[in-house]
């Protein structure tokens, strides 16, 4: 089956540390995309990727890090420059632009900072 | 100031009671607007998009249409397993600004269903 997963589903970060979200997709999309879901908040999109090699910072790209070495992963990194990195991650994709296709989401990862 | 707007906040629903979620923008080029429905602690599920006022699509209970200033999410009879919280997202135009192409959510309506 095609979809979106994404690893862990929840995870646990000390304070100072950075820690790596994993995204993969086996739907052959070329955009790929990474939102941050608080609650009472609408989805914000931190980082965003159109192609291999390549990415651009989105709303709320501070502290945190994204490669695109592999069409099918978008790896996302908090950094300890994070100041408030617990929140609801979402890695999304979507075919390509000209067809204005919808965005498909993970299943999400939960981080705590602890 | 928010550029998608999603109301009511909450609603609750009796099972059979059919209402109508808003979702109001403010782009100024819209490529389009998507609706999706979020289960808790889940990613959203794609419901959805519209493209130019006065569309419509249907999906069950569900029927989603478009002005030029808003869309509306009508739910007719609804049942207990359509308590979800349904969110708006739209598509600016590259040319209005949009240049992230990703999409602008709202911050969600949350239905409850009672049985």
């Amino acid at each position: 089956d095609g979809g979106i997963t994404q690893s862990p589903k929840y995870l646990f970060r000390k304070e100072g540390q950075n820690v790596t979200l994993s995204c993969e997709q086996n739907l052959n999309h070329d955009a790929m995309y990474w939102y941050r879901q608080d609650p009472g908040q609408g989805l914000r999109l931190i980082y965003y990727s159109q192609i291999v090699n390549d990415f651009q910072k989105g709303d709320i790209a501070e502290g945190y890090s994204v490669s695109r070495e592999k069409k099918e992963s978008f790896p996302l990194t908090v950094t300890s420059a994070q100041k408030n990195p617990t929140a609801f991650y979402l890695c999304a994709s979507r075919a390509p632009r000209g067809n204005l296709a919808e965005a498909f989401f993970g299943q999400g990862t939960r981080l705590t900072v602890v | 100031e928010d550029q998608v707007t999603q109301s009511p906040e909450a609603l609750r629903l009796q099972e059979g009671e059919s209402s109508s979620l808003n979702c109001s923008y403010t782009v100024s080029g819209l490529r389009g607007l998507f609706w999706y429905r979020q289960d808790p602690g889940k990613g959203p599920e794609f419901l959805f998009t519209l493209y130019s006022a006065g569309e419509e699509k249907e999906k069950e209970r569900l029927k989603a249409t478009l002005t030029k200033k808003e869309s509306f999410l009508h739910i007719t009879a609804p049942k207990p397993e359509d308590s979800a919280t349904y969110l708006c997202a739209v598509q600016e135009s590259l040319y209005s600004g949009g240049g992230a192409d990703g999409l602008t959510f709202g911050k969600g309506t949350h239905l409850i269903i009672q049985p």
